[in-house]
């Protein structure tokens, strides 16, 4: 069975601080993998995406960077926080194919920036 | 231009009532329905999705959610609503025109009252 494991579980940073989320799918051979922030009301934005180690998509420009150092790992990072970069950050991965067609999420980090 | 549209912000029924959460959707191309559910601060839950086929799809724990075309819609259903089906609903569109274009709607939040 598929497992994918979000760090830290939660963060309190000041602005200004550096940041590093990690995300990790076990149990699945080179997903698609994504970064999603969802913002207090819950709109959902995609930040990126990976189809293969690295090579990572930008879909959205907020300041923030991601890696794919490995087939299983995605981690999405800031040298510089915002207090706008507070929220709910979930990774997810999706099955190889044309298009992705369901995706599955990890449990989430949940950012707070003062 | 919105692709995915969830028109009830709140929903609030009491346990053993049925519940319709509505989802409309804007493409016209091949596309990918879907339905997420999201416990308070955790991560999304695929629920059920639907591509082509019998317009009705059975998603877990009772869900199930029928197509129209004719609607442009992918409404949610289940006959009869427990307390721990309190959550936020997400409907999501995916477009075989590249794995960024994954969206989601802004979310109903459902509350069961016991």
């Amino acid at each position: 069975a598929q497992t994918i494991h979000q760090w830290p579980v939660a963060e309190i940073k000041a602005v200004g601080s550096p940041l590093s989320l990690g995300c990790t799918i076990k149990g699945k051979s080179s997903p698609n993998l994504y970064w999603y922030w969802q913002a207090t009301g819950g709109t959902l934005q995609q930040l990126f995406y990976s189809i293969t180690v690295g090579q990572v998509e930008s879909v959205v420009q907020l300041n923030l960077s991601a890696s794919r150092p490995k087939d299983d790992q995605f981690i999405l990072s800031t040298e510089k926080l915002l207090l706008s970069h507070s929220g709910f950050y979930l990774c997810a991965w999706s099955l190889v194919g044309l298009w992705a067609e369901t995706l599955y999420f990890g449990s989430g980090t949940r950012l707070t920036v003062l | 231009t919105q692709t995915v549209s969830q028109s009830d912000a709140h929903v609030t029924v009491f346990e053993g009532d049925s519940v319709e959460l509505r989802c409309n959707y804007s493409y016209g191309g091949s596309i990918y329905l879907s339905w997420y559910i999201q416990h308070h601060g955790r991560g999304l839950q695929f629920l059920l999705k639907y591509y082509s086929g019998n317009p009705v799809v059975q998603g877990v724990n009772g869900f199930e959610a029928e197509f129209s075309k004719s609607d442009s819609s992918f409404h949610l259903r289940k006959a009869s609503v427990h307390w721990s089906d309190s959550a936020v609903y997400f409907c999501a569109a995916s477009m075989n025109t590249g794995y960024q274009n994954f969206y989601f709607g802004k979310g109903t939040s459902l509350t069961v009252i016991p």
